[in-house]
Parts: structure tokens; C-alpha cells; sequence
């Protein structure tokens, strides 16, 4: 049962546009949620988080916005730039009880075109 | 610096055969951990550990088993290989205050036929 949903697995936009990508999940008890990039042959990277208490946060051209009554977070990339091209995966967790909390979506390709 | 390093890169394996999958950090954190990725998946926890010695099981743990020895290394054995384990496998690692900034290696991209 997947908790935490991306239901685009692939997005394109034009270089300096904005890039949106969409996350849903079903948990309400989830108060942190990530971003995490991933470019071929590597291993996933830590990009921006949110916590329950805020419904947005701001890093650079990075912006991830979280709607608890709709349980849905979007990360906003503008502008997109060709390196930003990369799996995008969203994360959630549960407090922490644990260290075996992270919950992780199936990600998005964002392809960046020049 | 070198981070999460996990070797090998790539490996072939014959059903029913064994391979210990290797991670190693230098980052001295205490929390590591071994997701899969199959195609179309997110990350699934296969297992993790809080320290030397101590290990828990993940969601998907059956066909695998950890040690930790050191705080640095953090091997994944599979004993007996099925090509249900097809998958990408990537080791982790975190500090326990900032247990959801894990810290990836690159993959190891496992085949089982």
C-alpha cells in the first residue's frame, strides 16, 4: 500500500518556466515531508523539507508547499534550469519513533528542455 | 570525504547463489540503513540499524540479513538469490537528530536470473 503518492512519473518543461511537481499522501499522522533528487547512477540527495506545522519553505529557487487538509505538498522550481533534469522523489515520516519511518513516493522524471 | 560508498556497482547472480552487498560511510553516523528500488517503485526499507551492533528489520526484509560491526560499515548478505530480488539496492546513512536527511550512496544494481 503506497502511502505516499506521485501520480505524474514524468514532467517537462521549458528552460526558466516554472517546474511543479505534485505529491499526495494517504497518512494523516505523517508531520515531516521531504524532497529528494536523484540523478542517474547515483544514489538519491537531499534537496528541501517541510514540516506540519508551516505550509511553505522557501530554499532558493526551491519552494515546497504542503496542504494538510488536502494532504498534498508540491515542490516549485523556478526558474527550471537544464541541471535541475533529475528524478524527483517526495518523503514522509511519522515523528519519530523510529528510524524506519520514512515513507518514500515512486517519483517524477523532470526533464529540463534548453 | 567520500561519503556513502557501496560496492559493487553492478552484479549478475544465479538463482540460489550468495553475495554480501557492501556499504561503508565516513561520516560517523550512527543510523544506517538498506532500501531496494524496483522499476516504477518508490524506496522500500529493507533493513536498518541505530548503532554497532544493533539492526531491525525494515517493510521488506525477508531474503536478507545485515551485521553491524563497526559504525562505518553496514553489509546487506542475500543467501539464497530469487528474482524477486531484481532491484536497485541503496545504502544509507543519517545522525539520530537528523534521522530524515539520510545520506545515499550510489547503488548497486543487483540482476538475479
Amino acid at each position: 500500500d503506497q502511502q505516499v503518492k506521485q501520480n505524474s512519473p514524468s514532467l517537462s518543461v521549458q528552460e526558466g518556466r516554472i517546474s511543479i511537481l505534485n505529491c499526495d499522501y494517504t497518512n494523516s499522522m505523517f508531520d515531516y515531508f521531504l524532497w529528494y533528487k536523484k540523478y542517474p547512477a547515483e544514489g538519491p540527495t537531499f534537496l528541501i523539507s517541510i514540516s506540519s506545522i508551516k505550509d511553505k519553505n522557501e530554499d532558493g529557487r526551491f519552494t515546497v508547499f504542503l496542504n494538510k487538509s488536502a494532504k498534498h505538498l508540491s515542490l516549485h522550481i523556478v526558474p527550471s534550469q537544464p541541471g535541475d533534469s533529475a528524478v524527483y522523489f517526495c518523503a514522509a515520516s511519522v515523528g519519530w519513533t523510529g528510524a524506519n519511518n520514512l515513507f518514500f513516493g515512486t517519483g517524477t522524471r523532470l526533464t529540463v528542455i534548453p | 570525504n567520500a561519503g556513502v560508498t557501496q560496492t559493487p556497482k553492478f552484479r549478475i547472480l544465479k538463482i540460489g547463489q550468495s553475495m554480501t552487498l557492501q556499504c561503508a560511510q565516513d561520516m560517523n553516523h550512527n543510523y544506517m540503513y538498506w532500501y531496494r528500488q524496483d522499476p516504477g517503485m518508490g524506496l522500500k526499507l529493507i533493513y536498518y540499524s541505530v548503532g554497532a551492533g544493533i539492526t531491525d528489520k525494515g517493510e521488506v526484509p525477508n531474503g536478507y540479513n545485515v551485521s553491524r560491526s563497526t559504525t562505518e560499515d553496514f553489509p546487506l548478505r542475500l543467501e539464497l538469490a530469487a528474482p524477486s530480488q531484481t532491484s536497485v539496492y541503496f545504502c544509507a546513512s543519517s545522525y539520530p537528530q537528523e534521522q530524515e536527511t539520510q545520506y545515499f550512496g550510489p547503488g548497486t544494481r543487483l540482476l538475479v536470473l
